[in-house]
């Protein structure tokens, strides 16, 4: 069975740092494209980024660019998100998923990790 | 103001069909693959449909998928309390700088 775990999640003051982190297993972790996508308070989803399966390309929304880090562990099957410079509206539950990148198909979800930015 | 668009919300009775709606461009849906994602409250979403109309396995044959042109619609029929969730279409844009696109969902209550 495929599963992704997120954890990392937490409160943080404005300016500060979190590392979200996706503990994957059921699929071979290094054929597949991941993703990270949030969630902000009663809102819809939001993409954030994405990274290729050898971790060679990666993406930004414009938000998050020069402030997120996306990153993956092959040997640990296991994904990254460094976040620094956090702002308010970074506040969201953060969720990982399996991406097939040209289908625009995320599948499946990890149950996301709640973020939340405040003094 | 999200990429694609969607209702807020549609509804219907139990066992009654709805459709919901999800309007795009032709740099995102007019020619790219369309997903939809169901997500109950409290819950992570779940992909429904995916490459316009294929259902994952498990997902039963009442939901379905269609597109034409720079829409795209989901189908539920026999429509069960169990459905009410938010649902969310998504597609690959090549216009943006963000590749990946959602719309704003869509909230289907069962009367």
């Amino acid at each position: 069975e495929v599963q992704l775990l997120e954890s990392g999640g937490g409160l943080v003051q404005p300016g500060g740092s979190l590392r979200l982190s996706c503990a994957a297993s059921g699929f071979t972790f290094s054929d597949n494209a991941m993703g990270w996508v949030r969630q902000a308070p009663g809102k819809g989803l939001d993409w954030v980024s994405t990274i290729s399966g050898s971790g060679g390309s990666t993406y930004y929304a414009d938000s998050v660019k020069g402030r997120f880090t996306i990153s993956r562990d092959n040997s640990k099957n296991t994904l990254y998100l460094q976040m620094n410079s956090l702002r308010a509206e970074d506040t969201a539950v953060y969720y990982c998923a399996k991406l097939v990148i040209v289908a625009g198909k995320f599948d499946p979800w990890g149950q996301g990790t709640l973020v939340t930015v405040s003094s | 103001q999200s990429v694609l668009t969607q209702p807020p919300s549609v509804s219907a009775a139990p066992g009654q069909k709805v459709t919901v709606s999800c309007s795009g461009s032709s740099s995102n849906i007019g020619n790219n693959y369309v997903s939809w994602y169901q997500q109950l409250p409290g819950t992570a979403p779940k992909l429904l449909i995916y490459d316009n109309n294929k259902r994952p396995s498990g997902i039963p044959d009442r939901f379905s998928g269609s597109k034409s042109g720079t829409s795209a619609t989901l189908g539920i029929t026999g429509l069960q309390t169990g459905d009410e969730a938010d649902y969310y279409c998504g597609t690959w844009d090549s216009s943006l700088s963000a590749p990946w696109v959602f719309g704003g969902g869509t909230k289907v209550t069962v009367l």
